[in-house]
Order: structure tokens, then C-alpha cells, then sequence
């Protein structure tokens, strides 16, 4: 089982700013199966990053996805107001299919 | 492409529960469907994935408790949980596959959610 830890657990930034959120797995992955969702308070989770660096449909291109073997980074390049959500990684090239425990992302 | 599930659930200790992902605005057997629940004020779970003629499956925490089964003719995927306890009390999401695929694995992202059914185990 691929285990996923991201990092920090809680992020605390001013609108405009630049958030880097980590997700980092247990052993070496493709980068084709790691995907980013965004979830807001009370609702579903949203696809972000498919692929690793590849945006979903209607995502901001503020929004952008990059690493490989172990390390993954999701990077919101200007912070806005509706982008205050919790963000996790997953890993879908094996069974079963597993989540980071999830980073927060909030606006000072 | 929608998916919507059936409403929330109360249920005692011991026993099970059936929930519904009814999908629409795309051909049902040619996506999986997964499950995913999600513990108050926790992560997310990843519970089974289905898709009729290709196959099912479960990770090893969840083999023996979890059914799964779909109606075609009404392009619905269900989920049973037996032998409920309070850490079962969570919202469960459906979601679909991303892209259409005939095989287990790899998966793939999930690109459409449900709106998620809250259960409550309590005595």
C-alpha cells in the first residue's frame, strides 16, 4: 500500500501569496497516477491535478501540479479567497487506491 | 454527467446499510464507480470501485463487509455495509472514473462526485 503524507498540515496565507502544498509517498509512483482535489467546506471533493502536472476542466491556471518518484508538489501561484479548502493527494496506479491525510489551506 | 445518491441514514450498531448513486449524461457501463467515505472533520477513504463487464474492487479492510451491485436499466451503483459499529458513522461519496477503461487497475482520477450521503451509527 502506498502511503501518502502531506505537508504542512495547516497553511495560513494573505491573498495574492503563493502556497506550496507537499505530498510525499511511501515508495516510488508514476507520475501518471497522482491526482490533486480541492475540497471546500460542506461540499464533495473537486479534481484539480490529474497526471500529476495536468489541470482538471475549469481549473484555474493558477493552479499547477509537478514532481515525480516520491516527491509532489501543488503550487496555487496567487492565493484568492475561494481556494480556502482542504487538499489532498491521491494515488490511482495501484491497490488499493490511497489519500494524503490532507493540508488546509487558509487566508490571514 | 451527474450523480446523485440516496438521502441520509440512521442506523443501530450491527446492522447494515444500502446506499444509491443513481448516474446520468453518460453511458453507465462504460465508467467504474467508486466509493469513498470520509469521517467527520477527517480524510478521505477510499472503500470499493465497480464497473459492470470489467470488474470490482476492494481494499482488504473492507472485503468482507462491503457488497457491491448496479442496476443497469436505471444506471444505478449500490453499496452495502454490513456489521455497522459508531466508526462507520461518516458521509459517503460516490464518484466516477475520469476516463473509460477495461481494466482494474490502473484506476483513474475521479473527475465527477456525488453529493454524498451521511450516515449515523448509534445506538
Amino acid at each position: 500500500e502506498v502511503v501518502l503524507t502531506q505537508s504542512p498540515g495547516t497553511l495560513s496565507l494573505s491573498p495574492g501569496e503563493r502556497a506550496t502544498l507537499s505530498c510525499r509517498a511511501s515508495q516510488t509512483i508514476s507520475s501518471r497516477f497522482l491526482a490533486w482535489y480541492q475540497q471546500r467546506p460542506g461540499q464533495a471533493p473537486r479534481l484539480v491535478i490529474f497526471g500529476a502536472s495536468n489541470r482538471a476542466t475549469g481549473v484555474p491556471d493558477r493552479f499547477s501540479g509537478s514532481g515525480s518518484g516520491t516527491d509532489f508538489t501543488l503550487t496555487i501561484a496567487r492565493l484568492d479567497p475561494e481556494d480556502v479548502a482542504v487538499y489532498y493527494c491521491q494515488e490511482y496506479g495501484s491497490s488499493p487506491l490511497t489519500f494524503g491525510g490532507g493540508t488546509k489551506v487558509e487566508i490571514k | 454527467v451527474q450523480l446523485v445518491q440516496s438521502g441520509a441514514e440512521v442506523k443501530k450498531p450491527g446492522a447494515s446499510v444500502k446506499l444509491s448513486c443513481t448516474t446520468s449524461g453518460y453511458t453507465f457501463t462504460n465508467y467504474f464507480i467508486h466509493w469513498v467515505r470520509q469521517v467527520p472533520g477527517q480524510g478521505l477513504e477510499w472503500m470499493a470501485m465497480v464497473s459492470p463487464g470489467v470488474g470490482s474492487a476492494y481494499p482488504q479492510n473492507f472485503r468482507d463487509r462491503v457488497t457491491l451491485t448496479y442496476n443497469t436499466s436505471t444506471s444505478t451503483v449500490f453499496l452495502e455495509l454490513s456489521s455497522l459499529t459508531s466508526d462507520d458513522t461518516a458521509i459517503y461519496f460516490c464518484a466516477r472514473d475520469q476516463v473509460s477503461r477495461r481494466y482494474v487497475i490502473p484506476a483513474a482520477a475521479f473527475d465527477i462526485w456525488g453529493q454524498g450521503t451521511a450516515v449515523t451509527v448509534s445506538a
